[in-house]
């Protein structure tokens, strides 16, 4: 089992729809909890950023965290096309944070 | 500003050579690590220097090497080049010690080996 595990898609919606983007992983140590959006041909720039457990939003996006379940979540609301890009979680336990492979996200205008 | 620069942008070697890739850092920032992504997998860490030291070191063997020079820029090494080094590359640069949680992150070196 790998330690975080992320569906790669592609996952395809129609503008406007609410787009939720999920990683499990498998070490309940593991306090840092990120979300990263990757165009093509760019690096991965921070989305957010969770210490610990519970929820956070940034305007149209809101990230969750289940301790429990060891599952994290991006949701985002009125999605548009401009989000289509891959989006990666990154976990760990301090700076050595531990990837998942990256899901893609399609936004049909 | 300027962001985190990587140069060359493309580099295609053949099995067996040398590859250097460069990184410069963003102005102040001390912190550089190297990631390497290949196609379908997460990123997967390779180095981490800051101040000119390496500081950590990911699961890759002796042949992927670097170091930072002096101005905080830095040069990843990778030896006898094999088919599965082809990946994209990134380098990411931070404040002094700073963890992986503040990184920003440069657009890439992407490496063939044919």
């Amino acid at each position: 089992q790998k330690e975080v595990e992320q569906d790669p898609g592609p996952l395809s919606v129609p503008e406007g729809a609410i787009v939720s983007l999920n990683c499990t992983y498998s070490n309940s140590a593991f306090q840092y909890f990120m979300w990263y959006r990757q165009y093509s041909r760019k690096g991965p720039e921070l989305l957010m950023y969770t210490y610990s457990s519970g929820n956070k939003e940034d305007g149209r996006f809101t990230a969750q965290v289940d301790k429990s379940s060891k599952y994290i979540s991006l949701f985002i609301r009125d999605s548009q096309p401009s989000d289509s890009a891959t989006y990666l979680c990154a976990i760990g336990p301090d700076y050595q944070l531990i990837w998942g492979a990256g899901t893609k996200l399609i936004i049909k205008p | 500003e300027a962001g985190v620069t990587q140069s060359p942008t493309h580099l295609i070697k053949t099995r067996g050579q040398q590859a250097t890739l460069r990184c410069s850092p963003i102005s102040g920032h001390t912190s550089v690590y190297w990631y390497q992504q290949a196609l379908g997998l997460g990123l997967q860490f390779l180095l981490w220097y800051d101040e000119g030291e390496e500081r950590n070191r990911g699961n890759f063997p002796p042949r992927f090497s670097g170091r930072q020079f002096p101005n905080y820029s830095s040069e990843l090494n990778v030896n006898a080049l094999e088919l599965e080094d082809s990946a994209l590359y990134l380098c990411a640069s931070g404040p002094r010690l700073s963890g992986a949680n503040v990184l920003t992150f440069g657009a890439g070196s992407r490496l063939t080996v044919l």
